[in-house]
C-alpha cells in the first residue's frame, strides 16, 4: 500500500535558523499521487499549509517551501528563518485518486526564542 | 473561512455501549472523511463517503461501525458495540471535489473504558 515516511519525530531548533523536516513516499496505488503538508497548532485542528500536485513543481505557504521530486520521491519541507509561531505538528500526506489521505507520522517543531 | 465542526470534543463511554459521533462538514462539501488517531501513532483513514454510500473503506473500519449522512444533516460515525481498542481521536473532514485537500475538524476524543 501507500505510505508516507518523516523520519524525524522532533526537531528542535533556535528561532531565526533555518529548516528541514524530510519525507519520502511511496505510492503503490498511482504513479504520481497529490503530495500536502498539514500543520497542527498547539490547541487548534489540523489546518493545510501547502499542496503541490505535479512532480517537478515547488508549493510555498507562509514562508515555507515543499518541492515535489519524483525522482527521490521526497516532499521535504523547508523555510528559511523560523518563528516561535512556527511551533507546531507538521504531517507530510499523499492522496490518491481515491480522495484518502496517507499521512507520516508527525513531527513536532519546537523554535527556541 | 469555512469549518468542520465536530460534537463533542471528548466522549467517555464504557466498553459495550454505541456511540455516535457527529460531524458538520461544509455546507457545500460533497466527500466526507473519516480517520483515527490513537495516542502516539499514525493518522489512518477509515472510510470515505459520497451521494450517499461508502466510497472506500481501510481493514480499520471493522464491522461495528457505520456512516451515514441522513437528509444532508451531520455526517456520523456510529460504532456498535465498542471495544477498548476504539479509543482515539478520530477526525472528520470534508471537500468539494476528490483529490482536494479535505478540511478537517478538530477531533472528537473517544474514551472507551
Amino acid at each position: 500500500g501507500d505510505s508516507v515516511t518523516q523520519t524525524e519525530g522532533q526537531v528542535t531548533v533556535s528561532e531565526s535558523k533555518s529548516l528541514i523536516i524530510n519525507c519520502t513516499y511511496s505510492a503503490t496505488s498511482i504513479g504520481y499521487p497529490n503530495l500536502f503538508w498539514y500543520v497542527r497548532y498547539p490547541g487548534e485542528g489540523l489546518q493545510l499549509l501547502l499542496k503541490v500536485i505535479t512532480a517537478g513543481q515547488k508549493g510555498s505557504s507562509r514562508g515555507f517551501e515543499a518541492t515535489y521530486n519524483k525522482e527521490a520521491t521526497s516532499f521535504h519541507l523547508q523555510k528559511a528563518s523560523v518563528q516561535e509561531s512556527d511551533s507546531a505538528v507538521y504531517y507530510c500526506a499523499l492522496n490518491t485518486n481515491t480522495g484518502k489521505l496517507t499521512f507520516g507520522d508527525g513531527t513536532v517543531l519546537t523554535v527556541k526564542p | 473561512g469555512p469549518k468542520v465542526l465536530q460534537i463533542p470534543s471528548h466522549q467517555i463511554i464504557d466498553m459495550g455501549q454505541m456511540v455516535t459521533l457527529n460531524c458538520d462538514p461544509v455546507s457545500n462539501h460533497l466527500y466526507f472523511y473519516w480517520y483515527k488517531q490513537i495516542l502516539g501513532q499514525q493518522m489512518e483513514f477509515l472510510v470515505n463517503f459520497y451521494n450517499g454510500k461508502v466510497m472506500e473503506k481501510s481493514k480499520l473500519f471493522k464491522d461495528q461501525f457505520s456512516v451515514e449522512r441522513p437528509d444532508g444533516s451531520y455526517f456520523t460515525l456510529k460504532i456498535q458495540p465498542t471495544a477498548l481498542e476504539d479509543s482515539a481521536v478520530y477526525f472528520c473532514a470534508s471537500s468539494f471535489l476528490l483529490n482536494q485537500a479535505p478540511l478537517f475538524g478538530e477531533g472528537t476524543r473517544l474514551s472507551v473504558l
